[in-house]
């Protein structure tokens, strides 16, 4: 059964201060390892696919990397705007998103 | 096109009751996904259709949850008799854009179901 896990659970940073969330999974043939954003109340917003180990992708201050055991989300210089619950998903084969519960990230100006 | 609309964006409704939420992709999509979120967690696969067809159902669709995709555009998510372990937040979504990647999904805003 595939399982992510992500950490910290929550992670209050001040506006600069660089830092990285990290996702842990198990899964049986991974087919992708996805970055979602969620705002309160909202719906999840995709962010990034990687597929394999060695992997990077980037968006404005934020850059996603993945290895065989766990994926990073790294986060530059953050701003307020960035604040936010991020979440990891994987799947394998056709099977549905695994999520993990989630890094809810506060940037305090 | 990406964009859904889900209807209600609140429901709240006494235990026992029956309540139905409904999800209308803005363009067609094959693909329609359920997902049921709870507080401090992350989504939930419920069930997905591809086209008029339910494909899967998550061990978690107990026989008190019905869904139909009638034409293959919008979609209904029915809960009859309803208790408070199903308060939670109804997610539907679809493939973003063109991608044949399952994992890369729109999400709608959501129906918060709150049972008392």
């Amino acid at each position: 059964e595939d399982q992510v896990t992500q950490s910290p659970e929550a992670l209050r940073l001040q506006e600069g201060e660089s830092s990285s969330l990290n996702c842990s999974y198990t899964v049986s043939g991974l087919r992708g390892l996805f970055w979602y954003r969620q705002d309160p109340g909202k719906g999840p917003e995709f962010l990034f696919t990687l597929y394999s180990a060695g992997e990077e992708k980037e968006k404005e201050r934020l850059k996603a990397t993945l290895t065989k055991k766990e994926s990073f989300l790294h986060i530059t210089a953050p701003k307020p705007e960035d604040s936010a619950t991020y979440l990891c998903a994987v799947n394998s084969g056709n099977t549905p998103l695994v999520f993990g519960k989630g890094t809810r990230l506060s940037v305090i100006a | 096109d990406t964009g859904v609309s889900q209807d209600p964006r609140h429901k709240i409704t006494k235990r026992g009751q029956n309540v139905t939420f409904r999800c209308d992709p803005i363009s067609e999509h094959n693909r329609l996904y359920w997902y049921r979120q709870t507080l401090g967690q992350g989504p939930e696969f419920l069930t997905y259709f591809q086209n008029e067809a339910q494909l899967e159902k998550s061990r978690l669709l107990s026989d008190r949850f019905s869904a139909e995709r009638p034409k293959g555009s919008f979609s209904t998510l029915e809960i009859q008799r309803t208790e408070q372990g199903d308060s939670a937040m109804y997610l539907c979504a679809h493939p973003t854009g063109d991608s044949l990647n399952t994992g890369e999904l729109f999400f709608g805003e959501g129906s918060r179901l709150t049972v008392l």
